[in-house]
């Protein structure tokens, strides 16, 4: 069966300072994988997406995400965090064309 | 419309009652999906369609939960009897297609209270 797995809940950085959320994921087929963010009160917006190109996937924002087969991890990193950032984060998979997983999702909070 | 819609945004019924939510796709987007997001948890997959037709309906809950895209288009995701443990934020989301390469463009939810 597949799985996401979000290794952190809440993530709390200093503006200015980077950014890193985790993501494991399992399947038995390769899957493509996503990172969403979601405003409060807003719908998800996808930030990028991996679908077996490159393994370095930039995305928007200034965010980007490396694939790693060998520890089937997808995490997500940007440099320099800003407060407009502070949102939850989702990492998705999908496998056999439809089905869709959601991670738990991990909440950034960026300090000032 | 330029994104996907939903309606109502918010719906606070009583157990028993039956619900009807409604979704409004990005114009030409062949596939449609329902999602279930509990507070503190990421969404979870209810049901999905190309076109009209329901292709997988595995992640509905029981059989309380339907839901239909008679048209091709909009789509009603109907919950019969509900009960308190429905409360949720409902999602729909469209695609041009329904591979792994398609993008899916969400909705704003339908938050769904059951008192």
């Amino acid at each position: 069966a597949q799985s996401v797995t979000q290794l952190d809940s809440h993530v709390s950085v200093s503006e200015g300072t980077p950014v890193l959320l985790r993501c494991n994921y399992s399947s038995s087929y390769s899957p493509s994988l996503f990172w969403y963010v979601q405003h409060p009160n807003k719908g998800l917006q996808l930030l990028l997406k991996y679908t077996s190109a490159a393994t370095l996937v930039k995305g928007i924002n200034g965010f980007e995400a490396e694939f790693k087969k060998s520890e089937t991890s997808f995490h997500l990193t940007k440099p320099s965090a800003h407060m407009s950032d502070a949102a939850e984060y989702f990492c998705v998979a999908r496998t056999g064309g439809f089905k869709t997983i959601f991670g738990a999702g991990t909440r950034l909070f960026v300090k000032a | 419309g330029a994104g996907v819609s939903q309606s109502p945004r918010y719906k606070v019924t009583k157990r028993g009652q039956d619900v009807a939510l409604r979704c409004d796709p990005i114009s030409g987007h062949v596939s449609l999906y329902w999602y279930r997001q509990a507070l503190g948890q990421g969404p979870e997959f209810l049901t999905y369609f190309n076109y009209e037709a329901q292709q997988d309906k595995s992640g509905l809950p029981n059989d309380r939960f339907s839901a239909e895209r008679p048209e091709g288009s909009i789509s009603t995701l109907t919950i019969q009897r509900t009960e308190q443990r429905d409360s949720a934020m409902y999602r729909c989301a469209s695609s041009l297609n329904s591979g792994g390469l398609y993008e899916q463009y969400f909705g704003p939810g339908t938050r769904l209270t059951v008192t």
